[in-house]
C-alpha cells in the first residue's frame, strides 16, 4: 500500500522558476526521503531529512518536514530543463520505504 | 561494481511462464530490495534482505513471488505462472546495512516486465 501523496500530480513551470512539491504521509516515520525518477527508471536519492529535523538544504534543493502535519516539501529554485522527471518522496517505516505516486514536473526552456 | 545493475532491461514472457530476474547490488552494501512500479505509480515495496536472509517479506503479493540471495550478494527474483497483472517494472536498490533504519538505498535501473 501506499502512504504518501505528492501535490500537485503534475506541475509544468518555466526555466528558472522555483518548483514547489508537496508530499503526506499517514503513519510516524524514521525519515523521510525524496528521489527523482527519469523515464520511468533510474531512481535517483536527492535529500533525507530525520523525523527530528524541520528543514534541509543541497545546493538548489529546500526540503522542509512538518511532523505535526505529517507533510513534507520540495523546493527546486532556479529549474532548469534538466530538472524535468518525476519526484517521488518515501518514508521510512521499520525498513521499508513507502512511497507516493509522485509529481510530475516539466521545465519549459 | 560502480552501482547497482539489473538484468535483464526488458522481459517479455506469456501468461503462465516462470521468470527471473536478477540484480547486483553495490560491492559490499548488505541490504538489498526489491520493489515493484507500475505505470503513474509509486514503486511498492517487496522485500528486504539483509545479508542472505530476507529480514522481510512483507510485500510479496502471493505465494508465486519468491526472491533469494543466497550467498548475500547477488539476489534473484522468481515469479511463477506469471499472470498479466504481473506486468511491471521490478526494481532493485541495495543499501550499506550499517546504519540502521532509514539509510540511503541506490536504485538500479529496474526490469520492465511485460506479461502478454
Amino acid at each position: 500500500s501506499q502512504q504518501g501523496e505528492e501535490d500537485p500530480q503534475a506541475l509544468s513551470i518555466q526555466e528558472g522558476e522555483n518548483a514547489t512539491m508537496n508530499c503526506s504521509y499517514k503513519t510516524s516515520i524514521n525519515n523521510l526521503q525524496w528521489y527523482r525518477q527519469n523515464s520511468g527508471r533510474g531512481l535517483v536519492h536527492l535529500i533525507l531529512i530525520r523525523s527530528n529535523e524541520r528543514e534541509k538544504h543541497s545546493g538548489r534543493l529546500r526540503v522542509t518536514l512538518d511532523t505535526s502535519k505529517k507533510s513534507s516539501s520540495l523546493l527546486i529554485t532556479a529549474s532548469r530543463a534538466a530538472d524535468t522527471a518525476s519526484y517521488f518522496c518515501a518514508t521510512v517505516v521499520n525498513y521499508q520505504l513507502i512511497w507516493g505516486a509522485g509529481t510530475k514536473l516539466i521545465i519549459k526552456p | 561494481g560502480a552501482g547497482v545493475s539489473q538484468t535483464p532491461s526488458n522481459k517479455v514472457t506469456e501468461k503462465g511462464k516462470y521468470v527471473e530476474l536478477r540484480c547486483d547490488p553495490i560491492s559490499g552494501h548488505t541490504a538489498l530490495y526489491w520493489y515493484r512500479q507500475s505505470l503513474g505509480q509509486g514503486p511498492e515495496f517487496l522485500i528486504y534482505f539483509q545479508g542472505t536472509g530476507a529480514a522481510d517479506d512483507s510485500g510479496l503479493p502471493n505465494d508465486r513471488f519468491f526472491a533469494v540471495r543466497p550467498e548475500g550478494s547477488v539476489s534473484t527474483l522468481k515469479i511463477q505462472r506469471t499472470e498479466r497483472g504481473d506486468s511491471a517494472v521490478y526494481l532493485c536498490a541495495s543499501s550499506s546495512g550499517t546504519s540502521g533504519v532509514g539509510e540511503t538505498q541506490y536504485f538500479g535501473p529496474g526490469t520492465r516486465l511485460l506479461v502478454l
